[in-house]
C-alpha cells in the first residue's frame, strides 16, 4: 500500500514571496504519477501540477514547479510570486500508472498574506 | 467542454434515511471515481468504474453503500440507512485512460456533495 505524508499542516507566506510545500511518499512501485491538487475554501479540488515518475525533468506550470526526488521519495511544490488567490488547502497525491485510485496526504493549509 | 458535475450539492437527512447522489463525468472520460472527504482531511477512495464495470471497492464501502454506472456515463452513489458517521463531502472524479497524452489518467474533480446526517 502507498502512503503520502505532508508534514506541514499550515503555512503562511507574504504576497509576492515564494513558498515551498513538502510531501514524501512511500511505495514499492516504479511507475506512478504524483500530483498536487488545490482546494480553495468551500470550492472544488483543482489540479495544480502532475509529475510522471519516469521523467527526470521536474514539472512546471507557470508559477508552480515541483522538486521531484525519486530516490528520496520526495515531491515538493514551489509557488513563486504568491497571490491572494493561492490561499487554499494543498494536497499531494500518488497514483499508480494504469487508472488506479489516488492516495492523498492530509494536506497543507496555505494562507497568503496581503 | 464542461467539467464534472454532481447533484445535489448539499443534502441534509435524518439518520436511517436513504440518500442517492449523482455524478456526471467529463464527456469521453471512461473512468469515474468516488471519494469521501471529512473535514480537515484528504479525500479517501471509495470505488471506481471503467466504463460500466466497477473495478475496485474500498474497505470503507460498507454494505450500506452501493454505486452504479449503468451505461458507462453518469454514476450514482446510494447510502442506505444513513448514520451520523456518514456525514462528509462525497467527491466524484473522472479521467480518460489514454486518448489524450498530456492529460491521460489525470483525475478531474467535481464540486462534491456535502452530506449532513442528523
Amino acid at each position: 500500500a502507498q502512503t503520502v505524508t505532508q508534514s506541514q499542516p499550515e503555512m503562511s507566506v507574504q504576497e509576492a514571496e515564494t513558498v515551498t510545500l513538502s510531501c514524501t511518499y512511500d511505495t514499492s512501485e516504479n511507475n506512478y504519477y504524483l500530483f498536487w491538487y488545490k482546494q480553495p475554501p468551500s470550492r472544488q479540488m483543482i489540479l495544480v501540477i502532475r509529475q510522471e515518475a519516469y521523467k527526470q525533468q521536474n514539472a512546471t506550470e507557470n508559477r508552480f514547479s515541483v522538486n521531484f526526488q525519486k530516490a528520496a521519495k520526495s515531491f515538493s511544490l514551489k509557488i513563486s510570486d504568491s497571490q491572494l488567490g493561492d490561499t487554499a488547502m494543498y494536497f499531494c497525491a500518488f497514483m499508480k500508472i494504469g487508472g488506479d485510485k489516488l492516495t492523498f496526504g492530509t494536506g497543507t493549509r496555505l494562507a497568503v498574506r496581503p | 467542454d464542461t467539467g464534472v458535475s454532481q447533484d445535489p450539492r448539499h443534502k441534509i437527512t435524518k439518520r436511517g434515511q436513504n440518500v442517492t447522489f449523482r455524478c456526471d463525468p467529463i464527456s469521453e472520460h471512461n473512468r469515474l471515481y468516488w471519494y469521501r472527504q471529512t473535514l480537515g482531511q484528504g479525500p479517501e477512495f471509495l470505488t471506481y468504474f471503467q466504463n460500466e464495470a466497477q473495478l475496485e471497492k474500498s474497505r470503507l464501502l460498507s454494505d450500506r453503500f452501493s454505486a452504479e454506472r449503468p451505461k458507462g456515463s453518469f454514476s450514482t452513489l446510494e447510502i442506505q440507512r444513513t448514520e451520523q458517521g456518514d456525514s462528509a463531502m462525497y467527491l466524484c472524479a473522472s479521467s480518460d485512460s489514454g486518448t489524450h497524452w498530456v492529460t491521460r489518467e489525470t483525475q478531474y474533480f467535481g464540486p462534491g456533495t456535502r452530506l449532513l446526517v442528523l
